[in-house]
């Protein structure tokens, strides 16, 4: 298998604030890594895919502005939520694929989340 | 768009009984269909997954059947364990084969198994 760590596993700061995310993928490198958004008893939504050296292609209906990703590396990708709010409360996890033509992977690998509480 | 749907939970069952966990898709074109497990301070791991319609993805004695017509992936174990007490996500991808690709997951079905 595959390791993804997160960084923070949760965290809580004022509204108005930014923070800051981390995504790595600690044992393989990673071209893509996705960014997905969990409500309680609520599904995984895709909010957006990060691609290293390029910017980010986000989904229908995620402000880009605020939920700023940089992926700097094969290895590391960091989602930025930008003058937090309240309803931006939530569990952000993160994946990063393994695979490519000469690899026996083709799969995504998940983190384990961080929870975030916006007061 | 595309729209996965599993029942929801919790769902309780005695060890050794027969687990069923249904899931329907809607999507366009071929999608590719997954289970992943999530146990309990862990991220999600892929449990098994089919690329085409009829495929069968198994792993660890669970079972799914790609099936196209009812546009299904119901998730099957014959004799569940403690040990598979855990949350459950099928999911989709909008392509074939699906590791670079986005992925659109149901509400998962927490299991829990009483020995």
């Amino acid at each position: 298998g595959a390791v993804v760590s997160q960084h923070p596993s949760w965290v809580i700061c004022k509204s108005g604030t930014s923070v800051k995310i981390e995504c790595r993928s600690l044992d393989f490198q990673a071209t893509t890594m996705f960014w997905y958004r969990q409500f309680p008893k609520q599904s995984l939504m895709l909010m957006a895919t990060s691609n290293e050296g390029s910017k980010a292609t986000y989904e229908q209906g995620v402000e880009k502005d605020k939920f700023l990703i940089n992926h700097a590396s094969l290895t590391l990708s960091t989602l930025t939520v930008t003058s937090a709010h309240p309803e931006d409360s939530s569990f952000y996890i993160c994946s990063a694929y393994r695979g490519g033509l000469l690899s026996s992977y083709n799969e995504q690998f998940f983190g384990p989340g961080t929870r975030l509480t916006v007061l | 768009g595309n729209s996965v749907t599993q029942m929801e939970g919790p769902v309780t069952l005695s060890e050794e009984a027969f687990l069923t966990i249904n899931c329907t898709y809607t999507a366009t074109g071929y999608p590719s269909l997954f289970w992943y497990v999530q146990y309990p301070g862990e991220g999600l791991q892929l449990l098994l997954k089919a690329t085409k319609a009829d495929d069968k993805g198994s792993n660890k004695g669970f079972e799914a059947t790609y099936r196209k017509e009812t546009t299904s992936f119901h998730l099957e174990k014959g004799s569940v364990q403690v040990s598979d007490s855990a949350v459950y996500f099928c999911a989709l991808s909008g392509y074939s084969g699906g590791g670079a690709d986005g992925l659109t997951f149901g509400k998962g079905t927490h299991l829990i198994i009483q020995p």
